[in-house]
This record gives C-alpha cells, structure tokens and sequence, in this order.
C-alpha cells in the first residue's frame, strides 16, 4: 500500500462546478499536511497548507480528518486555469522527508 | 518565482553515462533536498543536504550521490544510468530541514536512451 494515495484521475469538469479531491495517508505519525499543484512539465506550487481545523482560501477549502487519516481539497467555481495536477503531500515532523501522492489531474472544461 | 534555479533544463544520456545536475537554493536557504519524479507520478524523495551534509536520504542506490557548498547551491550526481532514470529531477530549498515550505525550482529534465 501506498503510504499517500489520491484518487485516480483524471477528473473532467465543467467550467463553474465544484471540484472534490480526496487523499488517505497511511502513517499516523504524519504531523504536516499539504496541497501542492502542478502544471503540465513545471514544478510542482504549494496550493495551501491543511490544518487540522480546517482552512479557506478564496474558492478553495483544505480539511483534514486526522482520525480517519483522510484530507480533502474543494475548489469551487471552476475556473479554466485551475486546469492541472493536483498533489497531496503529508511530512512527519520528526523526519524531514515530504511523502507525495501521484497526483489527480484536473481538466476543466469550457 | 521561487529563486531556486536548477541547470542544465534538459538532458539527454545513453546508459551507463554519468551525469550532474546543478541547484542553486534561494537567498538565506540553507537545506536542499532533491525529488525524482516520473511520468505520471509523484515526486520521490532522494536525499537532503542541510549545511553541507547528508541529512538525510531516500530509498535510492548510492550511484546516487550528492554535495552541498558552502553557499548552500547543491549537485546532483548519478552513475551508470539506466533507462529508469530517465524523470524530472527537482531540487527544493528551505530554511531548516523539517520539510514544511520548500520552494522548488523549475527541474531537470533528463532522458535516459
């Protein structure tokens, strides 16, 4: 099993809907939580840290469920530039490495 | 943008070949860690220098190796390539080395043949 895993994509929306990405992570002890974007062949942008309850930033909303070990990423009204992959990222606070899932690629549609 | 640059953008090898990549981290940074990441997949983990030393590394073989300088840019090194390793490798800089707010510069892309 895969220590993050992220719903296989891709997710082909409309232009306007509202877009839910959801992330599992296996170990407990992951004490940092991440959405990273990526565009096609660049690196990889923070999209907004997660916080335990929960964060806001414009049309996008982060949640994390520490229970269930699961962290979701909203985007609302959709805009074409919001066309990209979309990682979730978990780090342990006693170890420096950043765990990556595969990513969900998102292609919003006119 | 970041200020993380990384050269050369792209590269193209034949198996057994070596090959050095370059990373220079943003001003008052002084951890890199290095990230392979293949088609389709996402980021793997390969080692952080923190103040010129191996702080730490990933489940990769040593003919992946790596230095820091005391300005803090950073190279990556790889041995007798294999077709596998044909991915974009990113470099990502911080200011400690506790993972959270790493600034990635733009990557190298290399080509295994």
């Amino acid at each position: 099993r895969k220590e993050v895993e992220q719903d296989p994509g891709p997710f082909n929306v409309p232009e306007g809907a509202t877009v839910a990405f959801n992330c599992t992570y296996s170990n407990s002890a992951s004490q940092s939580f991440f959405w990273y974007r990526q565009d096609c062949r660049k690196e990889p942008k923070l999209l907004m840290s997660v916080y335990s309850s929960g964060n806001e930033d414009g049309r996008f909303t982060a949640q994390l469920n520490r229970a269930s070990q699961y962290i979701s990423l909203l985007i609302r009204d959709s805009k074409l530039s919001d066309s990209a992959t979309y990682l979730c990222v978990v780090n342990k606070k006693s170890n420096y490495q950043l765990i990556w899932g595969a990513g969900t690629k998102l292609i919003i549609k006119p | 943008e970041t200020g993380v640059t990384q050269s050369p953008t792209h590269l193209i090898k034949t198996r057994g070949q070596q090959v050095t990549l370059r990373c220079s981290s943003q001003s008052g940074h002084n951890t890199v860690s290095w990230y392979q990441q293949a088609l389709g997949q996402g980021p793997q983990f390969i080692f952080q220098y923190y103040r010129e030393e191996e702080n730490g590394r990933g489940n990769f073989p040593p003919r992946f190796s790596g230095l820091q300088f005391p300005n803090y840019s950073s190279e990556l090194n790889v041995n007798a390539l294999e077709l596998d390793d044909s991915a974009l490798y990113l470099c990502a800089s911080s200011l400690g080395t506790s993972g959270d707010t790493q600034y990635f510069g733009p990557g190298t892309r290399l080509t295994v043949l």
